[in-house]
């Protein structure tokens, strides 16, 4: 199956600096790769996500790269706000058999200094 | 996205007994998952809650522990069975967005066995 590893565990940045959060996966057939963050107390929300067909998505302050070769995607932070800081997880997603769940990464305890 | 609401938001239970928790969708969705994020841990796949069959259980998880439920398109039930301290987790339902693959998040049910 799908093993998904994440790097940092914590990312600690200075507010307004960037923050990149690096996922690496297991299964090449996997084509689907979303990102969820998640505040204490709070369900994990998407805020972005690519497939393998694409190498790089953005969305505002946010975007995700993927490297299909190297089986690695990250998550990059631009202009880093107070309530960015929350706890975000990648997950990788093999959709070749059908509609399985997500495998998720550990997650990153990220916190942004005032 | 879907409204996905979950019941109880938290309970605590005593050693031995069962909860069940329910998930309700504001429309009808084809996939439903549940997962199970411990304390400060990821989330991790229990089970693929199938409309009229069986749920499907994923390494490590079995029916007899995590009976799931799904008797239509909107609404599906997981019961923890004879709770010991080591189930105290959060429980989430999840659903897969109509007509794409992107995994929403039910509320979630904050479970403390004691």
């Amino acid at each position: 199956g799908e093993n998904v590893e994440q790097h940092p565990s914590t990312l600690s940045v200075q507010e307004g600096d960037s923050a990149v959060i690096k996922c690496t996966y297991s299964d090449s057939a996997s084509n689907y790769f979303p990102w969820y963050k998640q505040e204490l107390g709070k369900r994990p929300q998407l805020i972005i996500d690519i497939r393998s067909n694409v190498g790089e998505k953005k969305d505002q302050r946010i975007a995700v790269t993927l490297n299909k070769t190297a089986k690695h995607f990250s998550l990059h932070i631009t202009e880093t706000q107070p309530e960015d800081s929350a706890v975000y997880f990648c997950a990788a997603r093999d959709s070749g058999g059908g509609a399985d769940g997500l495998t998720f990464g550990k997650g990153t305890h990220l916190i942004i200094q005032p | 996205s879907a409204v996905i609401s979950q019941k109880p938001s938290r309970d605590i239970c005593q050693r031995g007994t069962s909860l069940t928790i329910q998930c309700q969708v504001d429309s009808q969705v084809t996939m439903m998952f549940w997962y199970r994020q411990q304390p400060g841990q990821s989330l991790t796949l229990i089970a693929t809650a199938n409309q009229g069959s069986e749920a499907t259980y994923e390494s490590g998880f079995v029916i007899d522990k995590f009976p799931i439920s799904r008797p239509n398109l909107t609404f599906s039930t997981l019961t923890v069975s004879n709770m010991s301290p080591e189930d105290s987790s959060i429980y989430l339902c999840s659903v897969e967005g109509q007509g794409n693959e992107k995994l929403f998040f039910g509320s979630g049910t904050q479970l403390s066995v004691l």
